[in-house]
């Protein structure tokens, strides 16, 4: 199985800032790599898909980068409702495995 | 408007069965592929399982084989997990999940808003 490792796990941060969370596989998994968003109670948000491309509606402040093995998602000025906790995917096989999640946190 | 809406979750003893719905609107569904995602209270997202459209195609978790199956009705748009031999550590918040295919895989675009099953004596 191809094992996800997000990090930080968890990082605070002002708004307006610039956060960066960092993924890495545990072997080449191309540029199938998503990231979701999900809120306390609520359903996950798929964010970006194929490490850089933004699903249908998520506003170009998110941004995703990386190839291979190592990736990045990019918050560029961190708003109110974007606290939340973040998690990577790889989909190159199965089983899908997803990275532990970052907690942004105020 | 893609829509999924899970149903079925509840609190359920060790070892007991408990089957999980998720009715689909708004999109293709005999053509679309599904998946279902849990997630244990505090804890990050574990993938399940994995239907094709024509139910050609089904992938497990090794946590779950032999005792969860997937299956759907296109007819009446839902899918399902049937959970049989429920164990502590099946206690979570179940999601169903579609799947997009784009540049030669499948990832997710719309989830579901989750039922929660709780596994307890």
């Amino acid at each position: 199985d191809i094992q996800m490792t997000q990090s930080p796990s968890s990082l605070s941060a002002s708004v307006g800032d610039r956060v960066t969370i960092t993924c890495r596989a545990s072997q080449g998994i191309s540029n199938y790599l998503a990231w979701f968003q999900q809120k306390p109670g609520k359903a996950p948000k798929s964010l970006i898909y194929a490490a850089s491309s933004l699903q249908s509606g998520v506003p170009s402040k998110f941004s995703g980068s990386g190839s291979g093995t190592d990736f990045t998602l990019t918050i560029s000025s961190l708003q109110p409702e974007d606290f939340a906790t973040y998690y990577c995917q790889q989909y190159y096989s199965y089983p899908l495995t997803f990275g532990g999640g970052t907690k942004v946190e105020i | 408007e893609v829509q999924l809406v899970e149903s079925g979750g509840g609190l359920v003893q060790p070892g007991g069965s408990l089957r999980l719905s998720c009715a689909a609107s708004e999109f293709t569904f005999s053509s679309s592929n599904l998946n279902w995602v849990r997630q244990a209270p505090g804890k990050g997202l574990e993938w399940v399982s994995y239907i094709s459209g024509s139910s050609s195609t089904i992938y497990y978790a090794d946590s779950v084989k032999g005792r969860f199956t997937i299956s759907r009705d296109n007819a009446k748009r839902s899918l399902y997990l049937q959970m049989n031999s429920l164990r502590d550590e099946d206690t979570a918040v179940y999601f169903c999940a579609r799947a997009r295919y784009i540049y030669g895989r499948e990832t997710f675009d719309y989830w579901g808003q989750g039922t929660l099953v709780t596994v307890s004596s």
